[in-house]
């Protein structure tokens, strides 16, 4: 199993530009995240989805949209590209699975994204 | 939008030291978790606290979760250069799996 796969993984975008980072996974998982982290510093959530067809703002969603029509995949939109939306950006699921059996937020290895 | 600010931001020690990283909010979890991030990758989860009170630990890391559910501590002994990552205290609120990051605290682990 993959897990969960994000592409591309790294991109640098003008402003004004737009783009699409893919985020797939294979463990059929309900809950979908997606995440961003500036340097150093923690993860906000920017949309969530519980299902497919369902997705919610999340902490910081403006200047996103993301859809969810399957449950392997949730992209995530960004619409004229800003420097404030430079950052790494995290998808995740959350569900069972992992050696150690417990039901946890798994990650993937994230897009680093620049906007000049 | 729930707050967890975690202290220190910053620690750099030497290996063999001892050190706490802390956890704090004003609201309350159904469960905490911690994770461990090192560059380029996501974060990996560590452990899951889920009753006031709780101690867990895992090898040389203990983890508390505080009496009120709103705040929880990381304890490391004799640390090792492998400790060295970002660690980030997320909590559940309980509504739909949305887990409330920290502010994370980097860690230095120099021989």
């Amino acid at each position: 199993n993959a897990g969960v796969t994000q592409t591309p993984k790294f991109r640098i975008l003008k402003i004004g530009q737009s783009m699409t980072l893919q985020c797939a996974q294979d463990m059929n998982h309900n809950y979908m995240y997606w995440y961003r982290q500036d340097p150093g510093m923690g993860l906000k959530l920017i949309y969530y989805s519980v299902g497919a067809g369902i997705t919610d703002k999340g902490e910081v969603p403006n200047g996103y949209n993301v859809s969810r029509s399957t449950t392997e995949d949730f992209p995530l939109r960004l619409e004229l590209a800003a420097p404030s939306q430079t950052s790494v950006y995290f998808c995740a699921t959350f569900g069972w699975g992992g050696a150690a059996g417990s039901e946890k937020l798994f990650f993937g290895s994230g897009t680093q994204l620049s906007v000049l | 939008t729930q707050l967890l600010e975690q202290s220190p931001q910053f620690l750099s020690i030497q290996e063999g030291e001892n050190l706490t990283v802390y956890c704090n909010s004003s609201s309350v979890f159904s469960s905490l978790q911690w994770y461990r991030q090192e560059p380029g990758e996501g974060p990996v989860l560590l452990v899951t606290v889920v009753t006031g009170g709780e101690v867990k630990k895992l090898k040389r890391l203990t983890f508390q979760f505080g009496d009120a559910r709103k705040d929880s501590s990381l304890h490391i002994t004799a640390a090792q250069t492998g400790d060295t990552g970002l660690y980030l205290c997320a909590g559940d609120t309980g509504g739909g799996n949305k887990l409330t990051f920290g502010t994370g605290t980097q860690l230095k682990v120099e021989l």
